[in-house]
């Protein structure tokens, strides 16, 4: 399984954009990169998903290098409200279990 | 998007007694699902593998006699805490998958006295 890494934590501004990069070095060729969302007390939400090169939707970017070895997170514009845990996944398939790192605790302050 | 449920959100039980969790995948069927345990400021711990009419394949460290897992349809898996101590008391997830994604419940709040 692959393993991620990603920083502890982050400190960002309302307004700002937030870059959130995870490494995943032993990522398999049939992974797919995932990222969720926890607020406390609540499952993860899904957040974007991609293979290679850039993906986008209604909230956030996720960029991916052609080694595919770490890929990050954009949100731009943060609000208070996106103050929460986001986790890297990598795995594929539905069958395949997903093993969560450490995430990191993003707060949005005033 | 897919919906997975879990029922109850909360449950306060006694040590010794027995509680079940129940997680739905709503509008799509899974032949597998997860069971994560999350304590206070941690990540979530994959406990098991829910596999529809097949034993669960549990993570190293999980006693199978102690957390049983049925999967008995595509959109129910039952994860039951037997025995409960205080320890037990944590935050349950489930998931299920559909393509490339996973889909988590929203948790269930176990706390042991």
């Amino acid at each position: 399984l692959a393993k991620t890494t990603q920083p502890i934590s982050m400190d960002s501004y309302e307004g700002q954009e937030v870059n959130i990069t995870c490494s995943h070095n032993n990522i398999a060729t049939n992974d797919y990169i995932t990222w969720y969302q926890q607020f406390p007390s609540q499952g993860p939400r899904f957040i974007i998903q991609g293979y290679k090169t850039k993906v986008t939707n209604e909230v956030a970017s996720l960029f991916i290098p052609a080694d595919r070895k770490s890929s990050t997170l954009s949100l731009p514009r943060v609000s208070l409200s996106d103050t929460a845990v986001y986790y890297c996944l990598v795995g594929g398939g539905a069958g395949n279990m997903l093993t969560f790192g450490g995430g990191t605790r993003l707060m949005v302050k005033p | 998007g897919a919906v997975v449920s879990q029922h109850p959100s909360w449950v306060i039980c006694k040590s010794g007694t027995s509680v079940k969790i129940e997680c739905r995948s709503l509008d799509f069927q899974a032949t597998t699902m997860f069971w994560y345990r999350q304590f206070p400021k941690q990540s979530l711990m994959l406990m098991a593998t829910s596999n529809e009419g097949s034993k669960a394949t549990y993570e190293q460290g999980v006693e199978k006699d102690k957390f049983l897992i049925n999967h008995a349809s595509l959109t129910l898996s039952t994860l039951t805490v037997t025995s409960a101590h205080p320890e037990d008391s944590s935050f349950y997830i489930c998931s299920a998958g559909r393509a490339y994604e996973q889909y988590f419940g929203p948790g269930t709040r176990l706390t042991v006295t």
